[in-house]
C-alpha cells in the first residue's frame, strides 16, 4: 500500500470557479477525513466519513463545500464558487476504527486568484 | 472550548536534546498525537499516547499526563533534517476529529 494519495498536488483557479479534489485512502481504513491548513496554523477538521456515510461536518464546511465517498473507497471534495479565502492546503487522512494509525496524504494546495 | 497550546518557535544545535511542550483543554480525550511537518508537505506521524507515561521510539519520545492536560515530545541527537514544524493533536471525545495546535517550528543549526 502506498499510503494516502491525493490529486492534484497543486491547483490554481480563478475566483468563482468550481474545483474538485480526490483522495484515495489506505485500502483497509474505514475512516476518511478532510482537513484544511493555512499558513502558520495547524490543520482544521472539515468532515469525516465512516465507509460511505458522512457522519460529521465542521462549522467550517460552508454550503459551497461538498464531500462524497460513494463506494466507501475514494473521496472527493468539491468547492463551488471559490473565494480567495479558500486558498489553503487541503489534507485528506484515513485511519482504522481504533488506534494510532491516523495517516495524512500529501495534500492539495489550492490557490484562488 | 477546545485549546491546544505549544510554543511557536524553538532553536537548538546539532547533537543536542530538545523538549517541545504541549498543553491541552478539550471536551473529551481519545489519544494525543505528535506529527512532524516539513514546509509544503503533509504531516507525518511521530508518536501516539493514550495512557499516562512515556513512549519511546528511537530518537523520539513522547510523554503524557492526562490529569495535567500535558504532553511533551523529546528529540535526542538532533540532526539538521529535524528542522520542521511539530504538531501536537488531541483526538476529540467523539474519537474522530484531531484538534491541532498551531505547531512549533524547530530550527536546528550546526
Amino acid at each position: 500500500d502506498t499510503g494516502v494519495s491525493q490529486d492534484p498536488r497543486h491547483k490554481i483557479t480563478k475566483r468563482g470557479q468550481n474545483v474538485t479534489f480526490r483522495c484515495d485512502p489506505i485500502s483497509e481504513h474505514n475512516r476518511l477525513y478532510w482537513y484544511r491548513q493555512t499558513l502558520g496554523q495547524g490543520p482544521e477538521f472539515l468532515t469525516y466519513f465512516q465507509n460511505e456515510a458522512q457522519l460529521e461536518k465542521s462549522r467550517l464546511l460552508s454550503d459551497r463545500f461538498s464531500a462524497e465517498r460513494p463506494k466507501g473507497s475514494f473521496s472527493t471534495l468539491e468547492i463551488q464558487r471559490t473565494e480567495q479565502g479558500d486558498s489553503a492546503m487541503y489534507l485528506c487522512a484515513s485511519s482504522p476504527d481504533r488506534g494510532p494509525g491516523y495517516t495524512f496524504g500529501s495534500g492539495t494546495r489550492l490557490t484562488v486568484v | 472550548g477546545q485549546n491546544i497550546d505549544q510554543p511557536t518557535e524553538m532553536t537548538a544545535t546539532e547533537g543536542a536534546i530538545v523538549q517541545i511542550n504541549c498543553t491541552y483543554q478539550t471536551s473529551g480525550f481519545n489519544g494525543l498525537f505528535w506529527y512532524q511537518q516539513h514546509a509544503g508537505e503533509a504531516p507525518t506521524f511521530l508518536s501516539y499516547n493514550v495512557l499516562d507515561g512515556l513512549e519511546e521510539k528511537g530518537r523520539f519520545s513522547s510523554f503524557l499526563s492526562r490529569s495535567k492536560g500535558y504532553s511533551y515530545l523529546l528529540l535526542k541527537e538532533l540532526q539538521m533534517k529535524d528542522s520542521a514544524s511539530y504538531l501536537c493533536a488531541v483526538r476529540d471525545g467523539t474519537g474522530t476529529a484531531l484538534i491541532f495546535g498551531k505547531g512549533t517550528t524547530l530550527s536546528v543549526s550546526s
